[in-house]
């Protein structure tokens, strides 16, 4: 079964500093993995995705993720926070076969102080 | 197109009510996909629309919950005789055709609290 885990519930960063929110998946295959965002009485909004063709996926708002077969991971990164940044961030693995919804990782709530 | 919309935001039921709410997707997408989120966790996968067509449904759907499609735009999810554990924000999202990297385009949301 495809899933993907975030390790930190709640990530707290300065203004400026950088942000690395993480996230592990399982899979016997090459997943097809997501990040998404979702402020306040929201819906998710995509950030940025993997598609194979390159490691190194660049999203929006300055976000970007690295695909890390070796590891698992697809953790996603940001230079420099901004208070705009603080919201809840889902990794997400889509299976390669014939389903076609989204397994959801339990969400990273970030926080950023000024 | 101004994206998913999804109507009631909010819905506050007693227990034992039926409640149903209505998600219209953008226009040119054929699939249509419900999420169920509770407070401190992901979106759960519930059901899943090919244009009419339901074509997938996860067993977290029991049979209190039913969701249509009838002219393959918009859908209802309806839950039956509603209990406390069913208090969540239900999502629902849509995308076009296409292989998985297709994006999917979440809604708002409408958010349940069952008293």
């Amino acid at each position: 079964a495809q899933s993907v885990t975030q390790l930190g519930s709640h990530v707290s960063v300065s203004e400026g500093a950088l942000v690395l929110l993480r996230c592990n998946y399982s899979s016997s295959v090459p997943p097809y993995l997501f990040w998404y965002v979702q402020y306040p009485n929201q819906g998710l909004q995509l950030l940025l995705k993997y598609t194979s063709a390159a490691t190194l996926v660049k999203g929006i708002n300055g976000f970007e993720a690295e695909f890390k077969k070796s590891e698992t991971s697809f953790h996603l990164t940001k230079p420099s926070a901004h208070m705009s940044d603080a919201a809840e961030y889902f990794c997400a693995v889509r299976r390669s076969n014939t389903g076609n919804q989204f397994y959801f990782g339990t969400g990273t709530s970030l926080t950023v102080i000024p | 197109d101004t994206g998913v919309s999804q109507d009631p935001r909010h819905k506050i039921t007693k227990r034992g009510q039926n409640v149903t709410f209505r998600c219209d997707p953008i226009s040119e997408h054929n699939r249509l996909y419900w999420y169920r989120q509770t407070l401190g966790q992901g979106p759960e996968f519930l059901t899943y629309f090919q244009n009419e067509a339901q074509l997938e449904k996860s067993r977290l759907l029991s049979d209190r919950f039913s969701a249509e499609r009838p002219k393959g735009s918009f859908s209802t999810l309806e839950i039956q005789r509603t209990e406390q554990g069913d208090s969540a924000m239900y999502l629902c999202a849509s995308s076009s055709s296409g292989g998985p990297l297709n994006e999917q385009y979440f809604g708002p949301g409408t958010r349940l609290t069952v008293t």
